[in-house]
């Protein structure tokens, strides 16, 4: 069955400095999409980063890094210099091929708090 | 370009009643998804919509039911609605349904169920 765990329910990190945030995921699938979200107490959704799993390297962008490591499927999102505007809820998700269509399924996502 | 639309953006209503929540997609995208997120099951596929097309859905009741329109509008209805739905609904399009196609959330629908 498709999983995706993140184990750190909450996480703190000084201002300035990196953190980085631990997603697995299972799957038989080949071909697959690894994505981090970021979503703010306003509630919407944004799109962050993503590794596809034939990629070779770690996709970056900007001050976030996915540290996707495919043996061990997993797929730890790096935020480089935090913010205080980085403090928000977290989600890994994975999207694969499924019965005909596609399908991404959500980890249950790490709050990260960033203090001043 | 305009960003995932959804409206309402807020809704109460009351057992045994039905809903509908409308989704615009970003122009030129033609695959929407729906979730749900609440604080107890965290978010849920709900289904995917692919050129007006349903070629996914989520482990939820008969309740739900969606559509995409020529213009890949997407409509979510919920009918006789329980307490437990209440929730964010949270719409995502995407160029395609690629695995390799991020998904752009709209803000979300909030319902509340009394």
């Amino acid at each position: 069955a498709q999983k995706i765990t993140q184990t750190q329910p909450g996480m703190f990190v000084q201002e300035k400095e990196a953190v980085t945030l631990d997603c697995t995921y299972d799957t038989s699938d080949q071909s697959y999409g690894l994505f981090w979200y970021k979503q703010p107490s306003s509630g919407e959704m944004i799109f962050l980063i993503y590794q596809g799993s034939y990629d070779e390297q770690n996709a970056t962008e900007g001050r976030y890094s996915l540290n996707f490591q495919k043996a061990r499927k997993s797929a730890n999102l790096v935020i480089s210099a935090s913010q205080l505007g980085d403090s928000a809820m977290y989600f890994c998700a994975m999207r694969e091929a499924y019965t005909g269509g596609f399908k991404t399924i959500f980890g249950a996502g790490t709050r990260l708090f960033v203090k001043a | 370009k305009a960003g995932v639309t959804q409206t309402p953006r807020y809704l109460i209503k009351t057992r045994g009643q039905q809903v509908t929540l409308s989704c615009s997609p970003i122009s030129g995208h033609r695959s929407v998804s729906w979730y749900q997120q609440t604080p107890g099951q965290g978010l849920q596929f709900l289904f995917e919509y692919f050129s007006e097309t349903q070629r996914n859905k989520g482990n939820f009741p008969g309740r739900f039911s969606g559509r995409q329109f020529s213009n890949s509008r997407s409509e979510m209805n919920v009918s006789t609605l329980e307490l437990g739905d209440s929730a964010l609904y949270l719409c995502a399009s995407s160029l395609a349904g690629q695995v390799q196609y991020e998904q752009y959330f709209g803000p979300g629908t909030r319902l509340t169920v009394t």
